[in-house]
């Protein structure tokens, strides 16, 4: 079972603070992924690492970092968390396929829910 | 016009109603994944399908590709099955990031 693990399910920081929020997978997967959801806007990607050290931005990458220093672990970072990014963040990784085709799934953690004050 | 539209975006159902949910996406795809999320956070993928039709259980997804359609149906619903259904698309480029577009979600409640 590929399993996605994150460092908290709740979390509280106020205005400033700089927080990271971690991601770990267990199946060597190449890919991973950093969502926010938020209510009637559904999930939109921050940033993604299809390699050690390789990053790429996603939709929304503003006020975020993320680091990938090793193959099984993301890190998205708020350098300086501010009140609009209170939301729910979700992990996810995948195989990468070379040939791109469609036989590859994302696999979920199960979110880490950030409120800033 | 987003990209995935899911309808309806609430859906409520007595138990053992056959359920649909549709999705809509209007730019080439090469998968399309049916993703639930329960209360709480946590997204279980459901299906992944390119053409055709997959039976999983009680669900059951569908997808056409000339109209860019899918449709999640769930048949004799249970209480159990309450929980936001996504539609997430994968573009057909074979950028690295192989990432998806979602769809707004459709929350389902099941009432007993």
């Amino acid at each position: 079972d590929v399993k996605v693990t994150q460092s908290s399910r709740y979390l509280v920081k106020r205005t400033g603070e700089k927080v990271f929020l971690e991601c770990v997978q267990d199946m060597d997967h190449e890919n991973m992924f950093w969502y926010r959801q938020d209510p009637g806007l559904g999930l939109r990607l921050i940033y993604f690492s299809y390699d050690v050290k390789m990053k790429e931005k996603g939709d929304i990458p503003e006020g975020y970092s993320v680091s990938r220093e090793k193959k099984e672990r993301f890190s998205l970072i708020l350098e300086s968390a501010s009140t609009n990014q209170t939301s729910m963040y979700l992990c996810a990784s995948s195989f990468y396929h070379l040939a791109g085709g469609n036989s590859y799934e994302q696999y979920f953690g199960p979110g880490t829910r950030l409120t800033v004050t | 016009k987003n990209e995935v539209e899911q309808s309806p975006q609430n859906l409520t159902a007595q138990e053992g109603e056959f359920i649909t949910i549709n999705c809509s996406y209007s730019v080439g795809i090469s998968a399309l994944h049916w993703l639930q999320q329960h209360p709480g956070g946590g997204i279980v993928s459901l299906f992944m399908l390119s053409s055709g039709k997959k039976k999983h259980g009680r669900l059951i997804a569908t997808i056409n590709i000339q109209e860019k359609h899918s449709s999640l149906h769930i048949t004799a619903s249970h209480p159990r099955d309450s929980a936001v259904y996504i539609c997430a698309v994968r573009s057909g480029s074979l950028a690295h990031g192989q990432n998806f577009v979602f769809g707004p979600g459709t929350r389902l409640s099941v009432l007993p």
